[in-house]
């Protein structure tokens, strides 16, 4: 089973900010938070990722609380092409099968115009 | 340019039939994985392979089966045994089985039984 909790769809209008959130109170010291998005039949594609400190690339920003018990992924501004489901994933970042992401069923973001 | 390919992308079988879906990758990737996807639903693994000539049920692997015999390429045999075998199946590789966790997925295979 999935360790994350996120709500099942958000609407976002398009160039706002799009922040959707992420529960994970069971994480463990040593399990990241990772962030995947699906746009419809096409397969995911990884966003970002992260420990404890909060990090920001090109695609995305993710704000981790400091008890790490959840996250936000942070779209700054959103566009209708960022229209998909997002998916929060919690694991262990090492191989054999507790390294293995398990991808519940996500966040579906609409961005409007 | 490097990537995964999936082929075919759209399949249709009669009940009771062997299918086999080719999952090929050019990244120089020594890990696999596949996902089935149902509608609605996330992803769930059926297999992985951290390096050629080894692989690892995962969650759902009644009714499937792989080989790893090249270390570009993963193929997917959906049995007869599997009940319910139409859904999304999805390829994913990444860069080793210790790894950030950044998985690169293909485009998928449709696989619809009539």
């Amino acid at each position: 089973d999935a360790k994350t909790t996120q709500p099942p769809s958000m609407d976002c209008a398009e160039g706002r900010a799009a922040n959707l959130p992420c529960n994970h109170s069971t994480i463990s010291g040593n399990e990241y938070v990772y962030w995947y998005r699906q746009i419809h039949s096409q397969g995911p594609q990884y966003i970002i990722h992260g420990l404890k400190n909060n990090e920001t690339n090109e695609m995305a920003s993710l704000i981790i609380t400091e008890d790490r018990k959840s996250s936000t992924l942070i779209l700054p501004h959103a566009t209708l092409r960022d229209t998909a489901v997002y998916y929060c994933i919690v694991r262990f970042n090492y191989g054999g099968s507790q390294g293995n992401l398990i991808f519940g069923k996500g966040t579906k973001l609409s961005v409007k115009p | 340019d490097g990537g995964i390919t999936q082929s075919p992308k759209y399949l249709f079988r009669k009940e009771g039939q062997n299918v086999t879906l080719s999952c090929e990758q050019n990244l120089n990737h020594d890990a696999m994985y596949w996902y089935r996807q149902d509608p609605g639903q996330g992803l769930r693994l059926i297999y992985y392979s951290q390096i050629v000539n080894d692989f690892q049920k995962g969650d759902i692997a009644e009714g499937y089966s792989v080989s790893r015999e090249k270390k570009e390429s993963f193929p997917l045999t959906v049995t007869s045994a599997q009940k319910n075998p139409t859904a999304f199946y999805l390829c994913a590789s990444s860069i080793a089985a210790v790894n950030t966790g950044e998985l690169f997925f293909g485009e998928g295979s449709r696989l619809t039984v009539l």
